[in-house]
């Protein structure tokens, strides 16, 4: 599976959008960007995923480039229970058997009031 | 129950001493993973079943480490001679399973047993 890079951390007033950005230059034609994220004290939670389109829905949306080497996960009206941290992810499609998922350390979100 | 359930959801246990963590996935979930959490650390494969058998074992640490999955549906992940570097949080997940064609390939979590070795 491709590495990821994402910032350690950022912070977001409560009801403005959250932009969480990932880069994956690494990243190969048939694998999949996914999105997780993990409230203190629970397990990581799937938020959207994508190949190459943009994909939006009821949580986020999802902006891929062109080029696929970077993604941004957009939170459009935080609240804060959207404190978390968010952990992109490059995966191969099921179908192929890689059906792993391999987190990095992610990006705390810290959401403001 | 609707999501993944692991017990037990916090076990203190001795160094030296045996551990087994049990996972029961979604029902009609195929494919189980385990993974383990350290402080600060982002979860970390171990094992995923795709069925009864381990189709990847490649996270195990060592071969203090041991998962099960008899029946195809609960696992139960087993830990001889507990180390004090074995505390963690241990995360079970499930999913449909990754053959052709079926599902988004999303990994539904349980909320872990966090083990913590004195």
């Amino acid at each position: 599976d491709a590495k990821t890079t994402q910032p350690t951390s950022m912070d977001c007033a409560e009801g403005r959008a959250a932009n969480l950005p990932c880069n994956h230059s690494t990243i190969s034609g048939n694998e999949y960007v996914y999105w997780y994220r993990q409230i203190h004290s629970q397990g990581p939670q799937y938020i959207i995923h994508g190949l190459k389109n943009n994909e939006t829905n009821e949580m986020a949306s999802l902006i891929i480039t062109e080029d696929r080497k970077s993604s941004t996960l957009i939170l459009p009206h935080t609240t804060l229970r959207d404190t978390a941290v968010y952990y992109c992810i490059v995966r191969g499609i099921p179908q192929t058997g890689a059906n792993n998922l391999f987190f990095g350390t992610g990006t705390r979100l810290t959401v403001i009031p | 129950g609707a999501g993944v359930s692991q017990t037990p959801s916090n076990k203190v246990t001795e160094k030296g001493k045996y551990v087994e963590l049990r996972c029961d996935p979604i029902s009609g979930h195929t494919a189980l993973y385990w993974y383990r959490q350290s402080l600060g650390q982002g979860p970390e494969f171990l094992i995923y079943f795709q069925g009864t058998g381990a189709a990847d074992d490649s996270g195990l640490p060592n071969d203090r480490f041991f998962a099960v999955r008899p029946e195809g549906s609960v696992s139960t992940l087993k830990i001889q001679r507990t180390e004090r570097g074995d505390s963690a949080v241990y995360l079970c997940a499930s999913s449909l399973t990754g053959l052709a064609g079926a599902g988004t390939g999303e990994l539904f979590f349980g909320e872990g047993s966090r083990l913590t070795v004195l």
